[in-house]
């Protein structure tokens, strides 16, 4: 599976809302909707922030939501925080070939 | 409480070979897929593998396909990924990840760093 597309970098002041696009194939995307985000801070593990598109993991905040339109995913931060400064990724599952892949990340800047 | 250990990182030559290995703790292990992913200093994340609760399923990617080998002990709450051939392309900090349903990946081990390197 080809790597998706992110955009490199996005920023924002406080308070601003950001989104960052994750875009695919259909072979990527399809009918299901098995496309998660992760947020990676320097130098620690990656954590699961949304799964199934648009499902919140346990303890992440509503100001974090997902979509997807077509062949493109997105994840958007409300009311953007300094601690939200990080690497995101997007990541799908290829039904037809059982295999996933993630996307090229994308560097989120607080101004 | 969920915890994800990984060990047998360490500086190989190309062309040697290594054994990483996962304990899980604080959660029923079995049924569960099980998945490896690995970053490249300063890169993204790359998944290369993984392992369905059986071991019946296991799927990985080109760039590691006939030189690593994903396992899984039920018994003793571990997955395994035997490293062969390695190439320096293949020096990243490894990751052992729970997936919860469909690449939904809730839990990661620390990491190990695998340096190939002459």
């Amino acid at each position: 599976q080809s790597a998706l597309t992110q955009p490199r970098s996005v920023s924002g002041s406080p308070g601003q809302s950001v989104t960052i696009s994750c875009t695919g194939t259909s072979r990527d995307f399809g009918d299901y909707n098995y496309v998660s985000w992760y947020q990676q801070h320097p130098g620690k593990a990656p954590k699961l922030i949304i799964n199934d598109v648009s499902k919140r993991s346990s303890g992440v905040l509503d100001r974090f939501s997902g979509s997807k339109s077509g062949n493109t995913a997105s994840l958007t931060i409300s009311g953007l925080q300094a601690e939200d400064e990080a690497d995101y990724y997007c990541c799908s599952y290829e039904v037809t070939s059982t295999s996933y892949g993630f996307g090229t990340g994308t560097k989120v800047t607080v101004l | 409480e969920v915890q994800l250990v990984e060990s047998g990182g360490d500086l190989v030559q190309p062309g040697g070979s290594l054994r990483l290995s996962c304990a899980a703790s604080g959660f029923t292990f079995s049924p569960y897929t099980m998945h490896w992913i690995r970053q490249a200093p300063g890169k993204g994340l790359e998944g290369i593998a993984y392992i369905s609760t059986t071991g019946s399923t296991i799927w990985y990617a080109d760039s590691v396909k006939g030189r690593f080998t994903i396992s899984r002990d039920n018994a003793k709450n571990s997955v395994y990924l035997q490293m062969n051939s390695l190439r320096d392309e293949d020096t990243a900090v490894y990751y052992c990840t729970r997936d919860k349903s469909v690449v939904a990946f809730d839990y990661w081990g620390q990491g190990t760093l695998v340096t190939v390197s002459s």
